[in-house]
């Protein structure tokens, strides 16, 4: 089984409407992020979290949100879609402890499609 | 403006030539990864450098990482077309803890 699984894998939906995608993790790590990618412009951090108290907004948090609901959960939202945030997400994982530098560790992603 | 830039973009090559991919930057960077990415899935990490002029191997691949920690390098031996995916680059800043910053990707196609 999938140490980071994301849910959905695909998701259409129409300009306005509000977005939940969901991330689960059974590698035990305490940081959590969110990013997506698009065509030439690579992974961008829209939010991290590096315990279930903590949140930060990354570099492009603007009509985003996001909820830790347990160490092994974090969830993001889009309040209201609209195309420009037609891409791909991915979550990812990263453990602090034992002197890790800092390695992540992604789920399949999530292509998102807002018309 | 991307932090860390990747080049060349795109690059196609025949089996069994070889191929370099550059990471460069004008920040220090406390570690550097590098990670491959296939379509339909996440990106997975191959490599973690931390030190200046470290080189690291992974079977036919090698992995350097710049004096100065601004800069890295993935070279590929007699490439083969399992290699083929999208190569990115990430690096943690010293005043970034937690957070790294990824290139914007090289997208390598080996052909039989």
């Amino acid at each position: 089984d999938a140490d980071v699984t994301q849910t959905p894998r695909n998701r259409i939906t129409k300009t306005g409407k509000r977005i939940m995608l969901e991330c689960s993790q059974t590698k035990g790590h305490d940081r959590m992020y969110w990013y997506r990618q698009d065509p030439g412009l690579g992974l961008r951090l829209i939010y991290y979290s590096f315990d279930v108290k903590d949140i930060n907004k990354g570099e492009i948090s603007d009509g985003y949100s996001v909820s830790r609901q347990a160490q092994a959960k974090f969830s993001l939202s889009l309040e209201s879609a609209i195309p420009n945030q037609t891409a791909l997400y991915f979550c990812a994982t990263s453990d602090s402890s034992g002197g890790a530098y800092n390695e992540q560790f992604f789920g399949p992603g999530t292509r998102l499609t807002v018309l | 403006t991307q932090l860390l830039e990747q080049s060349p973009q795109f690059l196609s090559i025949q089996e069994g030539e070889n191929l370099t991919v550059y990471c460069n930057s004008s920040s220090v960077f406390s570690s550097l990864q590098w990670y491959r990415q296939e379509p339909g899935e996440g990106p997975v990490l191959l490599v973690t450098v931390v030190t200046g002029g470290e080189v690291k191997k992974l079977k036919r691949l090698t992995f350097q990482f710049g004096d100065a920690r601004k800069d890295s390098s993935l070279h590929i031996t007699a490439a083969q077309p399992g290699d083929t995916g999208l190569y990115l680059c990430a690096g943690e800043e010293n005043d970034s803890w937690g957070k790294l910053q990824f290139g914007a990707g090289t997208q390598v196609v080996v052909t039989p």
